[in-house]
């Protein structure tokens, strides 16, 4: 089975601090997702990365960056948190051979006090 | 870009009961697959059902499926026979494209009631 996983399902940080969100997958996928999920928006993209060290702003990349420095693993960093961070961040992975269909991560709650 | 629209923010179904979930979309891709999720509560996002936009015939799994209406760029979702464990967030998503992004509606929230 495809398996992605998130370093941390609850996560609490003070504004100002450097937050590192981590995933993994398994299954030799080449493109990796971050989502922000948030109550009556739905999931909103972030960033996503096609190959190693490519990545491609999504629609709501401001205050953020990421890194794909392996091919299993793409990090979320949030530079300088702040309270309107506070949201579930999703990862996602799928591959390039297939129908797009993409495997989630069981996601990260953020709380940025 | 592409937009999708889920008009139902909430939905009550009684157990054993059909319910169905729709899901507008606006495309300029030709070809392209669409999906629908589920997230379960406080658990993971799981594939429920995927449609190719190329084919004519509804796809279906087991007690899930799809009226898949080209033209119209609509994408509903029929569950039968509803089941306690079928309570969950339900995403529609379209996918188009080179780059393998899907874009989700803001969801639909079934609860499933004995």
């Amino acid at each position: 089975d495809v398996k992605v996983t998130q370093s941390s399902r609850y996560l609490v940080k003070r504004t100002g601090e450097k937050v590192f969100l981590e995933c993994v997958q398994d299954m030799d996928h080449e493109n990796m997702f971050w989502y922000r999920q948030d109550p009556g928006l739905g999931l909103r993209l972030i960033y996503f990365s096609y190959d190693v060290k490519m990545k491609e702003k999504g629609d709501i990349p401001e205050g953020y960056s990421v890194s794909r420095e392996k091919k299993e693993r793409f990090s979320l960093i949030l530079e300088s948190a702040s309270t309107n961070q506070t949201s579930m961040y999703l990862c996602a992975s799928n591959s390039d051979a297939a129908d797009n269909e993409q495997f989630f991560g069981p996601g990260t709650r953020l709380t940025v006090l | 870009a592409q937009t999708v629209t889920q008009s139902q923010p909430e939905m009550s179904v009684q157990e054993a009961e059909t319910v169905t979930l729709s899901c507008t979309y606006d495309t300029s891709e030709s070809n392209y697959y669409l999906f629908w999720y589920k997230q379960p509560p406080s658990r993971q996002m799981i594939l429920v059902i995927r449609q190719e936009a190329y084919k004519q015939q509804n796809a279906t799994e087991n007690r899930f499926s799809v009226n898949f209406q080209k033209a119209a760029k609509s994408f509903s979702l029929k569950i039968s026979d509803s089941q306690l464990g079928d309570t969950a967030m339900y995403f529609c998503a379209p996918c188009g494209g080179s780059n393998y992004k899907l874009t989700f509606g803001k969801g639909t929230l079934l609860t499933v009631n004995p």
